[in-house]
């Protein structure tokens, strides 16, 4: 399967700053990758979809200017959270299916905004 | 877009004793996948089902798709400390949906 790595895997930051967190395909070149969002004991909640070369499809109510998405690369997708407060904190998470099916995760990061 | 809902929220068990899962669907599924993230940790891929009625098992794992390809479960038999950890459904294709997730933990 496709070997996902995301960094950093954990992150405290104060409320107002902004957090850029990175999702890298190490054997794959994806063109589209996803990042998640998940509260502690809740299941994942799909955030936007990462499109190469293109502008990310947001899922509803999600924040798009809140949360910036990049794909520069075939290997690369960005997610940044911006102007962070305590209540964005939370284990965000990206995936990608490298050809296939089912879904490779990152490691996840996890936010503290303080 | 499609939802599974998925039950139970929590389950506490003996170490040894069984353990099921079930996702359903108000909508007939494309497909159905499984995953397993233990405290900590990101999802991890355990299975697809696509056929209609199909059953797949993986050691200890039994997992079932129903005849009309709304539902599926997830039988552990004679569970075992490993075992521990969320268990999520899946459906769609790469963009996935989730349901609410198992939280199985187990008393040794």
């Amino acid at each position: 399967g496709a070997v996902v790595s995301q960094h950093p895997s954990w992150v405290i930051c104060k409320s107002g700053t902004s957090v850029k967190i990175e999702c890298r395909s190490l054997d794959f070149q994806a063109t589209t990758m996803f990042w998640y969002r998940q509260f502690p004991k809740q299941s994942l909640m799909l955030m936007a979809t990462s499109n190469e070369g293109s502008k990310a499809t947001y899922e509803q109510g999600v924040e798009k200017d809140k949360f910036l998405i990049n794909h520069a690369s075939l290997t690369l997708s960005t997610l940044t959270v911006t102007s962070a407060h305590p209540e964005d904190s939370s284990f965000y998470i990206c995936s990608l299916t490298g050809g296939r099916t089912e879904a490779f995760f990152g490691q996840g990061t996890r936010l503290t905004v303080v | 877009g499609q939802q599974v809902m998925q039950i139970p929220q929590y389950q506490h068990v003996q170490e040894g004793e069984d353990f099921t899962t079930y996702c359903n669907s108000s909508t007939t599924l494309s497909n159905i996948q499984w995953y397993k993230q233990r405290p900590g940790g990101h999802p991890v891929f355990l299975i697809q089902l696509v056929k209609s009625g199909e059953v797949k098992k993986q050691k200890r794992l039994t997992f079932q798709f129903g005849e009309a390809k709304k539902n599926s479960s997830l039988h552990i038999t004679a569970t075992q400390t490993t075992d521990v950890g969320t268990y999520f459904c899946g459906q769609g294709a790469q963009k996935l949906v989730f349901g609410q997730g198992t939280r199985l933990t187990i008393n040794p």
